[in-house]
């Protein structure tokens, strides 16, 4: 079966960093997405890595190695407003897209 | 660009009647668009997958009388919610993939459906 797992919970400190994990199985790789969500909104795009590496997008970087099946999100210099869900989701080989349960990240002053 | 529209952002029905969802592509031609629903603290569920001028493909589990989907054009995709429940009470979101681009969906804000 198709599966991807993410912590549920993560609670870290303003101005800190956090990295947030994601493994994947799924039934053909044509690239992992990272979505940020906030309560009662839509998720909005974050990054996208298809190749194996690090993009690197302002304070957000994402990470992907194909082989171990294993992403990370990286959030620099949190601010209080990176408080949201932060979901990883995987497109299989049919274009579709498998997606995590969702990383809640609380961020305390 | 890339902007997907959804109507109406809330909605407040009563038990056993119908409510419709319309999303909308602003500023460009979505040949695919999905419908996905959220429960609270869950991650989203993909309840169909629709193409222009097609029948949708509903996930397992997903009631295709219930959730009818209709695509009529590449620009609005519709979610009517049948004889609607309590227990269909949640939030809806629908986003949208151009004919162009394989891999990005545009999301929509969402519709907070709420059955009384």
């Amino acid at each position: 079966g198709q599966n991807i797992d993410q912590p549920t919970e993560m609670t870290a400190t303003e101005g800190a960093i956090v990295q947030i994990n994601c493994t994947y199985q799924t039934s053909g790789f044509n690239g992992l997405f990272w979505y940020q969500q906030h309560a009662g909104e839509a998720p909005t795009f974050l990054s996208y890595n298809v190749l194996d590496g690090l993009e690197e997008k302002g304070r957000f970087s994402s990470f992907l190695s194909r082989s171990k099946g294993y992403s990370y999100l990286l959030l620099k210099e949190l601010q209080m407003k990176d408080s949201a869900s932060y979901l990883c989701a995987v497109m299989d080989s049919n274009y579709q897209l498998i997606w995590g349960a969702g990383t809640k990240l609380i961020i305390k002053p | 660009g890339a902007v997907v529209s959804q109507h109406p952002s809330w909605v407040i029905c009563k038990s056993g009647t119908s409510v419709k969802i319309e999303c909308r592509s602003l500023d460009f031609q979505a040949t695919t668009m999905f419908w996905y629903r959220q429960f609270p603290k869950q991650s989203l569920m993909l309840m169909a997958t629709s193409n222009e001028g097609s029948k949708a493909t509903y996930e397992q589990g997903v009631e295709k009388d219930k959730f009818l989907i209709n695509h009529a054009s590449l620009t609005l995709s519709t979610l009517t919610v049948t004889s609607a429940h309590p227990e269909d009470s949640s939030f809806y979101i629908c986003s949208a993939r151009d004919g162009g681009d394989h891999y990005e969906q545009y999301f929509g804000p969402g519709t907070r459906l709420t059955v009384t």
